[in-house]
């Protein structure tokens, strides 16, 4: 079936990179994403990467995807405390009408 | 500037009275979709429309109705609205099904007393 996982939690100091790790089980997805969600507000789309491609990056976001393990990967580069929020991994499997497939989310929390 | 307008933001109402929440966005997109988020349970999808006048039901929809009479609106009605209907509700638009550019609304907190 269709399901994306997430750690739920990561703490990390202000300048350090951040890794936010998830794996899913449907490999039809055109197109993985990353979302971000701050308090009180609604889904940003972050980024997004091909499913043909192994690496994207963008400004301070590099994207890492794994298909072989179903696994995609979020690095944030000198993580600030204005990236403190909820990162949600999702796909978009074939056959599912288009529906985003989203992880539990992971809150980031970064300290000064 | 492109974007998903939802409306109302907040709206607190009583079981049993019809409510409609707007949806409406501005880059010709032909696919719209609302989804309710709930802790513990994630983000849903109750509805999803590929083009005018085309609706699907998706994970949860018992309870909603939608309609797509344009290609810019698509807004979500709960004919008689439950307790558990209590959530935050998005609405979502791309070019296409499965595309890269998934847009969202900024969201409309609803609760029912």
């Amino acid at each position: 079936g269709e399901d994306v996982e997430q750690s739920l939690f990561l703490s990390v100091r202000e300048g350090d990179s951040s890794v936010i790790n998830c794996t899913y089980t449907d490999s039809s997805s055109t197109y993985l994403y990353w979302y971000k969600q701050e308090p009180g507000a609604g889904l940003q789309l972050l980024t997004y990467i091909f499913s043909n491609m192994d690496m994207k990056q963008d400004q301070r976001l590099t994207v890492l995807l794994n298909k072989k393990d179903k696994h995609l990967s979020l690095r944030i580069a000198d993580t600030q405390t204005g990236d403190s929020a909820i990162y949600f991994c999702a796909e978009t499997p074939s056959g599912t009408g288009g529906k985003l497939i989203f992880g539990q989310g992971t809150e980031l929390s970064v300290k000064p | 500037e492109a974007q998903v307008t939802q409306n109302p933001r907040y709206l607190i109402t009583v079981t049993g009275k019809k409510l409609t929440v707007t949806c409406s966005q501005n880059m010709n997109h032909e696919y719209m979709s609302w989804y309710r988020q709930d802790p513990g349970l994630g983000l849903r999808q109750i509805y999803y429309s590929m083009n005018v006048e085309v609706t699907d039901k998706g994970d949860v929809p018992e309870g909603y109705k939608v309609s797509r009479k344009e290609k810019r609106n698509f807004p979500l009605i709960l004919e008689s609205p439950s307790p558990n209907q209590t959530s935050l509700y998005f609405c979502a638009s791309s070019p296409r099904q499965g595309s890269y550019g998934y847009t969202f609304g900024s969201g409309t907190r609803l609760t029912v007393v």
